[in-house]
């Protein structure tokens, strides 16, 4: 886990709140990413960003905001929107570019429920 | 569309037991394929990769993995397994040409348990 913090470790939503999942990273890693896991399902990915100011929808995208403003950092909002948000979430980062793909590190996770 | 399957959700095995935890992948282009491990409420922890080159690739904690083109698969393997390595692992890839730009396609992941 080391190089990428998650905050906070444990997070609990009331129906119609918007929460918000930090991920800072100090790799000095081009892109970063969010994935959701759920119990069976694998990870899925939420919103991925390879630029400062710039980020992509990933599969599952809906009910979810994100923003890049710093290259360390990539904040994760679950929207009152998102139907089903309890789940655990994981923030990773990679470098990019090369003559070889870069394996990707994860943080330690976030795990939100909704009460 | 690129995927990666385990068709197994748990396999069980006894200390000192070689294990396979099995891996398909179906891309468009070349693979990049990728194992992880996963403790409870932890984040991944990478174990190794294969990019290109030799199919048997060494990784991390005496993991090892085997490429296998004609059969599009990417098994994980060891020779003697212990029980700290009781774990959730993940197969992954990435398409040289995906659309999901740097972003891997995880598998539903495969429990292992290893009995003393």
């Amino acid at each position: 886990d080391g190089g990428i913090t998650q905050s906070p470790k444990y997070l609990f939503r009331k129906e119609g709140q918007n929460v918000t999942l930090s991920c800072e990273q100090n790799l000095n890693h081009d892109a970063m990413y969010w994935y959701r896991q759920d119990p069976g399902q694998g990870l899925r990915l939420i919103y991925y960003s390879q630029i400062v100011n710039d980020f992509q929808k990933g599969d599952i995208a809906e009910g979810y905001s994100v923003s890049r403003e710093k290259k360390e950092s990539f904040p994760l909002t679950v929207t009152s929107a998102q139907k089903n948000p309890t789940a655990f979430y994981l923030c990773a980062s990679s470098i990019l570019g090369g003559s070889t793909y870069n394996e990707q590190f994860f943080g330690p996770g976030t795990r939100l429920t909704v009460l | 569309a690129q995927s990666v399957a385990q068709p197994e959700d748990q396999v069980n095995v006894a200390e000192g037991n070689p294990l396979t935890v099995k891996c398909t992948y179906s891309v468009s282009g070349n693979p990049y394929l990728f194992w992880y491990v996963q403790y409870p409420n932890r984040g991944l922890q990478f174990l190794l990769k294969y990019i290109t080159g030799d199919n048997l690739v060494k990784g991390s904690y005496g993991f090892e993995a085997e490429f296998n083109k004609s059969q599009t698969s990417f098994h994980l393997k060891k020779p003697s397994a212990l029980v700290s390595d009781s774990a959730l692992y993940f197969c992954a890839v990435r398409d040289a040409y995906g659309q999901a730009g740097t972003a891997l396609i995880f598998g539903k992941g495969t429990t292992l348990s290893v009995s003393s």
